[in-house]
């Protein structure tokens, strides 16, 4: 998985509680994305950072945040959870290549709110 | 902005018979196209790629063609082999707000009988 860690990797949680998704990668590379995936959606980008504390929203943004105080760290957080935010979060890396940028995903997290 | 849409939603093959899955996109000024393979229970992984400035390019069994006047893409898998059944997603890299983001098809469902 392209040097890409994601904890947990399973979590079951009650609705109202804050929980926080950390993106750990190894390759030093610019560009961290947060996606979640639900069936029919396809991969939806959360929030994505381009450096270290330059972070922007995606497509769909609403009940979550993000940081990013190190390169190698990237954290989403649930302020307050809720039942539509049960789904599986992928993080992703890539380095900026001009033009584009290939992206690389970690094993996923499975996030179920009760 | 871009949309990108991904047929069919599942495909089922004969083992040794060929897949073909297509793509449309609406930004003409989309310039990189990935095809990514998901396994159960993994994330995407990368397995193919084409540049806007190449028409074809193949890699073993795989190839995958670009159509920039008709403004669709296909991936063709040749010999299919049981290990080939997964999810696959198609993407269009397109520029916002000053970064590079893919926008994600959602998803074809591989299905290889034995």
């Amino acid at each position: 998985d392209a040097g890409i860690t994601q904890s947990p990797r399973h979590k079951v949680t009650e609705t109202g509680t804050p929980v926080t998704l950390r993106c750990h990668q190894t390759e030093n590379h610019r560009y961290m994305y947060w996606y979640r995936q639900d069936p029919g959606h396809g991969l939806r980008l959360i929030h994505y950072s381009y450096g270290v504390k330059d972070t922007d929203k995606g497509e769909v943004s609403d009940g979550y945040s993000v940081s990013r105080s190190k390169t190698e760290d990237f954290l989403l957080t649930l302020e307050s959870a809720t039942s539509s935010q049960t789904s599986v979060y992928f993080c992703a890396i890539s380095e900026d290549r001009g033009s584009y940028n290939e992206q690389f995903f970690g094993p996923g997290t499975r996030l179920t709110v009760l | 902005g871009e949309n990108v849409e991904q047929h069919p939603s599942t495909l089922s093959v004969q083992e040794g018979d060929s897949a073909v899955i297509k793509c449309t996109y609406s930004d003409s000024a989309s310039n990189y196209f990935p095809w990514y393979k998901q396994e159960l229970g993994k994330g995407p992984q990368l397995i193919i790629d084409i540049r806007s400035n190449v028409g074809e390019k193949k890699d073993q069994r795989i190839a995958v063609t670009l159509n920039k006047t008709a403004k669709h893409f296909s991936l063709h898998i040749t010999e299919t082999q049981p290990e080939d059944s997964a999810v696959y997603f198609c993407a269009a890299s397109t520029l916002m707000d000053s970064n590079y983001q893919l926008i994600w098809g959602a998803g074809t469902k591989l299905i290889i009988k034995p």
